[in-house]
């Protein structure tokens, strides 16, 4: 039950701002988007998440269309270390038993030098 | 101090064996998970413990089984172990009521042979 579609792969040049793209056409007026990343080898990692308005923290920005159908996780100045898979998730804020935190495939980001 | 953290690192067993993976969360969260991350990469959840209610996803084979001494601690039993659940296992943990916004561990590799 694939609620976001993400591209597979993407290539930044390090230094430039990397703008990963995320569709989530179904999404619900309670549905929060939230982005992950995963470096090799390590755990997931939460990175932003926002329900209609533009985000903005030390990480990166995330930035929602007006429709909620769609929204792009900023990195503004891509780093090596940037190099990862993002994903990219939609439910509500609250825990109950349908709403487990669900990760598709995500986008795999290639920082290069 | 780590936030979330998970021991052993990497665990080699027979085929058949019993073992066990255990997960510590300091941050105070009432919610914790545990995710299985096979070859091919993709991340599924197969438990969530909050306030004594384990809600357990249908595709985990009985043989697993995880135990929660206190909120702090949810620590992963497996039985008759199999060729298949070679995989890296994640823990994690959140507040219920920010269930969207996990802390993951670094991972348990686990091999068998």
């Amino acid at each position: 039950d694939a609620k976001t579609t993400q591209p597979p792969s993407m290539d930044c040049a390090e230094g430039r701002a990397a703008n990963l793209p995320c569709n989530h056409s179904t999404i619900s007026g309670n549905e929060y988007v939230y982005w992950y990343r995963q470096i090799h080898s390590q755990g997931p990692q939460y990175i932003i998440h926002g329900l209609k308005n533009n985000e903005t923290n030390e990480m990166a920005s995330l930035i929602i269309t007006e429709d909620r159908k769609s929204s792009t996780l900023i990195l503004p100045h891509a780093t090596l270390r940037d190099t990862a898979v993002y994903y990219c998730i939609v439910r509500e804020p609250f825990y109950n038993a349908g709403n487990m935190l669900t990760f598709g495939g995500g986008t795999r980001l290639m920082v290069k030098p | 101090d780590t936030a979330v953290s998970q021991t052993p690192k990497y665990l080699v067993t027979q085929m058949g064996n019993d073992k066990s993976i255990k997960c510590e969360q300091n941050l105070g969260h009432d919610t914790m998970y545990w995710y299985k991350q096979d070859s091919k990469k993709f991340l599924k959840i197969m438990f969530s413990y909050n306030n004594k209610e384990l809600i357990i996803n249908e595709t985990v084979p009985n043989r697993f089984s995880p135990k929660s001494p206190d909120k702090a601690h949810l620590n992963l039993h497996i039985n008759s172990l199999e060729l298949g659940d070679s995989a890296v296992y994640f823990c994690a943990s959140s507040k219920a009521g920010a269930a969207g916004e996990l802390f993951f561990g670094e991972g348990s590799r686990l091999t068998v042979l």
